[in-house]
Order: structure tokens, then sequence, then C-alpha cells
């Protein structure tokens, strides 16, 4: 039972576009929602979280958009250059209210690739 | 700081054979994981350990065995490799951070082929 399911599985979008990245999860006790970023040959790297009290998030050219009611959420690339290029994975994680987590749950991974 | 190492980077086993995938952190995290990476698959949790001497099951635990002797070390075993434990393993830490939310950092990651 896969409990984040990711869309699309690649994307290209010409420079400048607007990449759009969908996921929805299925368990309600998730509480803590990240993006990881991934280059060939490297390891993923932590692009922007959100937790569910907010139902949006900006860092940089980059945007979290959260529904709770709908158990989705979506990652938005403004301004899009090649170099965000690489595979883009969504995750979904338990937090503890005495400061503990669970480990992670991903998405199976959207390849984009931005066209110059 | 060099943050989160793995060793090896690559490795060729036959079928049957074991062995040890070691990861490294110097960021004093209480938490760290080990995860397999399959095409189209994502990243699927394996085991993972809140603290020395702990060690949990994740989604993928079968076939494999973990320890957490020091803090800053966290090992993966493979007691008899099968082919379907080919695959690009990452190691992560983390210091969950109650609503700042819990940033995992990635290895490398050491890529297993078993033949």
């Amino acid at each position: 039972q896969q409990q984040v399911k990711q869309s699309p599985q690649s994307l290209i979008v010409q420079k400048g576009g607007i990449p759009i990245i969908n996921c929805a999860y299925e368990n309600t006790a998730f509480d803590y929602f990240p993006w990881y970023q991934q280059f060939p040959g490297k390891g993923p790297a932590l692009l922007i979280a959100i937790r569910p009290d907010v139902s949006e998030k900006k860092e940089g050219r980059f945007t979290i958009s959260f529904n709770k009611s709908a158990k989705q959420f979506s990652l938005h690339i403004m301004d899009s250059q090649p170099g965000d290029s690489a595979t883009y994975f969504c995750a979904a994680s338990i937090m503890y209210s005495g400061g503990g987590a669970d480990g992670l749950t991903f998405g199976k991974g959207t390849h984009l690739i931005i066209q110059p | 700081n060099a943050g989160v190492t793995q060793t090896p980077k690559f490795r060729v086993l036959k079928t049957g054979q074991s062995m040890t995938l070691l990861c490294a952190q110097d960021m004093n995290h209480e938490y760290m994981y080990w995860y397999r990476q399959d095409p189209g698959m994502g990243l699927r949790l394996i085991h993972y350990s809140v603290g020395e001497g702990t060690t949990a099951k994740g989604e993928v635990p079968d076939g494999y065995n973990v320890s957490r002797l020091k803090k800053q070390n966290f090992l993966l075993g493979l007691e008899s490799a099968a082919p379907s434990q080919t695959s690009v393993y990452f190691c992560a830490s983390s210091y969950p951070r109650g609503g700042l939310g819990n940033e995992q950092f990635f290895g490398p990651g050491t890529r297993l082929t078993v033949l």
C-alpha cells in the first residue's frame, strides 16, 4: 500500500516556466511534509518542508501548497532554470510531541527537466 | 565537517555472500536511518535508530540487520545477499526539532550489485 502518491513521474518545462509536482497522502497522522531534491549520483537534500498548521510556505523560488482536508500537497518552482533539472521527492512523516519522529515515507519521485 | 559519509561507494557481491555497509556522521545527530533506492520506487526505509544502542524496523527490513554501537556510526548488514537486494543504499541522520521538523541529511550512497 503506497502511502504517498506522487505525480507526474516526469516533467519537461521550458526555462522560466512553473513546474508543479503533486503528492497525496493517506495516513492522517502524518504532520511533516518535506520535499527533497536529488541530482544524479548524489544523495537527496532537503529543499523545503511544511507542517500542517499552514497552507503555504515559500523559500526563494520554491513554494509548497498544502491542503489538509484533501490530504494533498504540491511543489511549485517559480522562474525555473536548467540548474533545477533533478529528481524531486515528496515525503511525509510523523513528529511526536516529545520531540521524536518517524522515518520518512517517500513518493516515487518526479524527474524534472528544464529546457533552456 | 564531513557530514554523512558511507563506505564503500560501490560493491559487487555474489548471491549468498555477506557484507556490512558503514555509515558515519559528525553532526552529533541522535537519529540515523538506512534507505534503499530502486528505479521508479523512490526511497524506502529499511531500519532506523533513535539513539546509541537502539534500532527499529522500517518499511522493508527483511534480509537486513543493523547495529548502532556508537552514536556516530550506523551499520547495515546483509547476512546472505540476494539479487533482490541490488540497489543504491543511502544513510541519513537527523536531530528532530519538534515544531521545526526533522531535516534528514543524506550520505552519497552505496551502489550494491548482487549477482
